[in-house]
């Protein structure tokens, strides 16, 4: 069964202090592992696609990597804006836009 | 280009009630999905529409159903509502031209169910 697991739950961080968050997946055919960044009360926003093991992608202060077991989302330098939910989600082999979210991981970066 | 659209975007009703949620995707994406978001469950994947036809579904009750129109639109149902059934419904688009390598949420539709 298709299942995605991040981790931390939650991390506080000090603005600058970097980090990185991850996500654990078992899937029977990756077609592709998503992050997105969601705030209170808003839709999640899109972040990257990650396809194959060694890809990274970057947008900012966000670079995430994927392996073939687990991707990274690393944040330098971090921001009180970078503050929110980051999810992580799978789409596995088939035809379809269906994806398998992990329960995210609440970031509050603190001034 | 305009992102999804959902309305509306809070509803409250009372058990037993059905609701009607709408999502409008990014012009030219076929495929619309919808899922559920709560604290305890997070995401939780209800269908997926492409081209009018339901093409999969999730784990939940007969209850919840939807449709897809000719011009993409989508809309999904809940019959006889029941507590458990509070949520924000959030819907995304996706292009098969794109390989669905790029998916694009709604706001949701925050539903309060007394």
């Amino acid at each position: 069964e298709d299942q995605v697991t991040q981790s931390p739950e939650a991390l506080r961080l000090q603005e600058g202090e970097s980090s990185s968050l991850n996500c654990s997946y078992t899937v029977s055919g990756l077609r592709g592992l998503f992050w997105y960044r969601q705030d209170p009360g808003k839709g999640p926003e899109f972040l990257f696609t990650l396809y194959s093991a060694g890809e990274e992608k970057e947008k900012e202060r966000l670079k995430a990597t994927l392996t073939k077991k687990e991707s990274f989302l690393h944040i330098t330098a971090p921001k009180p804006e970078d503050s929110a939910t980051y999810l992580c989600a799978v789409r596995h082999s088939g035809n379809t836009g269906k994806l398998i979210f992990g329960q995210g991981t609440t970031l509050q970066v603190k001034p | 280009k305009a992102g999804v659209t959902q309305t509306p975007r809070y509803l409250i009703k009372t058990r037993g009630q059905q609701v009607t949620l709408s999502c409008s995707p990014i012009s030219g994406h076929r495929s619309v999905s919808w899922y559920q978001q709560t604290p305890g469950q997070g995401l939780q994947f209800l269908f997926e529409y492409f081209s009018e036809t339901q093409r999969n579904k999730g784990n939940f009750p007969g209850r919840f159903s939807g449709r897809q129109f000719s011009n993409s639109r989508s809309e999904m149902n809940v019959s006889t509502l029941e507590l458990g059934d509070s949520a924000l419904y959030l819907c995304a688009s996706s292009s098969e031209e794109r390989g669905y390598n790029e998916q694009f949420f709604g706001p949701g539709t925050r539903l309060t169910v007394l």
